[in-house]
């Protein structure tokens, strides 16, 4: 699972940029990943999933990629516009286990 | 389809008091599963109920309770409320079964306790 940490990591990125963003899993034996987008007053919403038999999985403007290397997540989010302002969470389980989220970032598109 | 539905949407409480949280998930879905979010510790996870029975459960205190009924609703209920229990606590439902399908939440009920 995820370590918890106090404070959310941010990323500002200008309107019509690409935003990538970042997620370290420490089980070896995880094998399911989902990203989340939270807005404020909201409950997480289901961006894209990828099994860990893929390396990559393409979605409408997000692309994730899956490192099982070296146990990382990414999103990548393209042409970012100021709807995609939000907090987004990686979260991974194993053989249909709980879930175990990340701390999240938190992410500002800039007009 | 309708999402996943919990009311009330925010609740007041006092400490020592208890409370019950609904949860209504996506037509279809068998597995509900519940978890507190806070500012200091993120999402944690409560626990997951399947076809009524509870399937896997967190690291929380037996204060902590849930149910889910036939028609796949589910109910949570926290007993002698502490302040630290103020929180967001979130619903989310899955089809279910043995392999991995992607949880859909509800907006939350934000719970203070005063």
């Amino acid at each position: 699972g995820e370590s918890v940490g106090l404070h959310l990591p941010t990323l500002s990125v200008q309107e019509g940029d690409n935003s990538i963003i970042n997620c370290a899993y420490s089980n070896s034996a995880s094998d399911y990943f989902i990203w989340y987008k939270q807005e404020s007053g909201k409950g997480p919403q289901f961006i894209i999933d990828i099994r860990s038999n893929m390396d990559k999985r393409q979605g409408q403007r997000v692309t994730v990629l899956l490192n099982k290397t070296v146990k990382h997540l990414s999103l990548q989010i393209a042409a970012t516009q100021p709807g995609d302002s939000a907090v987004y969470f990686c979260a991974e389980t194993t053989a249909g286990n709980q879930f175990y989220f990340g701390t999240g970032t938190s992410l500002t598109v800039i007009p | 389809k309708a999402g996943v539905t919990q009311t009330p949407r925010y609740l007041i409480k006092t400490r020592g008091q208890q409370v019950t949280l609904s949860c209504s998930p996506i037509s279809g879905h068998r597995s509900v599963s519940w978890y507190q979010q806070t500012p200091g510790q993120g999402l944690q996870f409560l626990f997951e109920y399947f076809s009524e029975t509870q399937r896997n459960k967190g690291n929380f205190p037996g204060r902590f309770s849930g149910r889910q009924f036939s028609n796949s609703r589910s109910e949570m209920n926290v007993s002698t409320l502490e302040l630290g229990d103020s929180a967001l606590y979130l619903c989310a439902s899955s089809l279910g079964g043995m392999s991995n399908q992607p949880q859909h939440f509800g907006d939350g009920t934000r719970l203070s306790i005063l």
